[in-house]
């Protein structure tokens, strides 16, 4: 049984660019959510897909977006990156989308620098 | 909105000594409560899953207490060992403005000395 994979692991973008995050959930899950951790702070929830519809986000602004494909794999789009973008983004996936039975297993993040 | 607290926010011990970190969260409407670890620059990983309807849960050396009424866990760790040195993470999932998400504490960064 394979975990919850990220990629990519780490990445440099330029402010006012777009960067795409990629997520692969444990098999079997098919609720995937995704969280931004700057340092030395608790994560912060973004947004969660379930079948393959956003299924309730936090407060980030809409150039904060994602997508589920079929495999329930999934993609977080950010568009016009600031440098408050700068952060460690986490997914996590799970059975259902109030993580019932197991909780949310998260994957490795992906360290995203705005320079 | 449901706000979490963890403290201490870093403690420091000898291997080998027995210790409880400490989360309070402000909602009881809760579904379950998990402990992660999070070593610097990594993901988490989930150590105890208590569901709401539990009062604790125990894998290994750790074991965590759940008081949903008084808005209470801890996180007990038993004989510490350097390898335990990480930042704890505690979470709990609810339904906040209409969607599942879990709200986190802003962690206890454990030192064991050896």
């Amino acid at each position: 049984e394979t975990g919850v994979t990220q990629s990519p692991t780490h990445l440099i973008k330029t402010r006012g660019q777009q960067v795409t995050l990629r997520c692969s959930s444990q098999s079997g899950h098919n609720t995937v959510s995704w969280y931004q951790q700057a340092l030395g702070q608790g994560p912060q929830f973004i947004f969660q897909y379930y079948r393959e519809e956003e299924n309730g986000r936090g407060n980030f602004p809409p150039r904060f977006s994602g997508l589920q494909f079929p495999n329930y794999s999934s993609e977080l789009n950010v568009n016009a990156l600031e440098l408050d973008d700068s952060a460690l983004y986490l997914c996590a996936s799970s059975f259902d989308p109030r993580g019932s039975y197991y909780g949310y297993t998260f994957g490795s993040g992906t360290r995203l620098t705005v320079v | 909105k449901q706000e979490v607290t963890q403290i201490p926010a870093a403690l420091s011990v000898p291997e080998g000594e027995n210790l409880v970190l400490n989360c309070s969260f402000t909602d009881s409407a809760i579904y379950n409560l998990q402990w992660f670890r999070q070593d610097p620059g990594k993901g988490l990983t989930s150590l105890l899953l208590i569901q709401s309807s539990q009062r604790e849960q125990t894998s290994g050396r750790l074991n965590a207490s759940l008081d949903k009424s008084s808005g209470r866990s801890t996180l007990y760790i038993a004989a510490s060992q350097p390898g335990d040195s990480a930042t704890y993470l505690c979470a709990v999932a609810y339904s906040g403005a209409g969607s599942y998400q879990l709200t986190f504490g802003k962690g206890t960064k454990l030192s064991v000395i050896p």
